[in-house]
């Protein structure tokens, strides 16, 4: 079956360092989310990309879509505490009824 | 606050017990989840249902039997769990639109506990 692996695992960051998590699948998706969980919480939607080589900037984020669309990425500039949690990747494959999620990275920051 | 709620929040089962976790959704969504999240495996999907038709049975054991009675409704039955299944479950739901399933909103979650 469908298999999403992101990588690293756990990332701890000084505040102020970048970030970047990265996540692949075993098979072309046909669109890419990602979420975020905080400690204790629950996932949060962060954005979906679509396109092939897509960009996208949320503030401190910026999303990639592989040109293949088997691989993303999410990079913070300039880490703070508020982005600390675990952040999933999760890919919808074929025609788009099912939600893979990626094993997550789990990002601390440290003052 | 996601427009999604779920009960109980907390619960500790014995193996022999049967309960019920139930799910609410606000937010008018055509489309409802179960998953399961563990400690150091990722989410994993286990039921989907589109307007009340379940859709995806992602290979569940019968232990576990959903139901859901209406776009707004979701619940998940549980009868002779093991402890294995202890796991923190995770309702979602999101508006299903040209074939194509968009964001998920999740709930808070049900932390279960199986002695």
């Amino acid at each position: 079956g469908q298999q999403v692996m992101q990588i690293p695992q756990y990332q701890h960051v000084q505040e102020g360092e970048d970030f970047t998590t990265y996540c692949n699948s075993s098979t072309t998706l046909s669109n890419i989310q990602w979420y975020k969980q905080r400690p204790g919480g629950h996932p949060v939607f962060l954005i979906q990309l679509v396109k092939s080589g897509e960009v996208k900037k949320q503030k401190r984020l910026t999303f990639q879509f592989g040109e293949a669309k088997k691989n993303s990425s999410l990079h913070i500039t300039a880490t703070q505490t508020t982005d600390v949690g675990t952040y999933f990747c999760a890919g919808l494959t074929g025609g788009g009824n099912k939600l893979t999620f990626g094993t997550g990275t789990q990002l601390k920051v440290e003052l | 606050e996601t427009g999604v709620t779920q009960t109980p929040r907390h619960l500790v089962m014995g193996m022999t017990n049967k309960k019920s976790l139930k799910c609410e959704q606000h937010l008018g969504h055509n489309a409802m989840y179960w998953y399961k999240q563990s400690a150091k495996k990722p989410l994993e999907l286990m039921f989907v249902y589109n307007f009340k038709e379940q859709t995806e049975n992602n290979s569940v054991p019968s232990r576990f039997s959903p139901e859901c009675p209406n776009s707004s409704h979701l619940f998940l039955h549980l009868h002779t769990l093991q402890p294995e299944d202890s796991a923190l479950y995770l309702c979602a739901s999101s508006q299903r639109t040209s074939g194509a399933y968009n964001e998920q909103f999740f709930g808070p979650g049900t932390r279960l506990t199986v002695l």
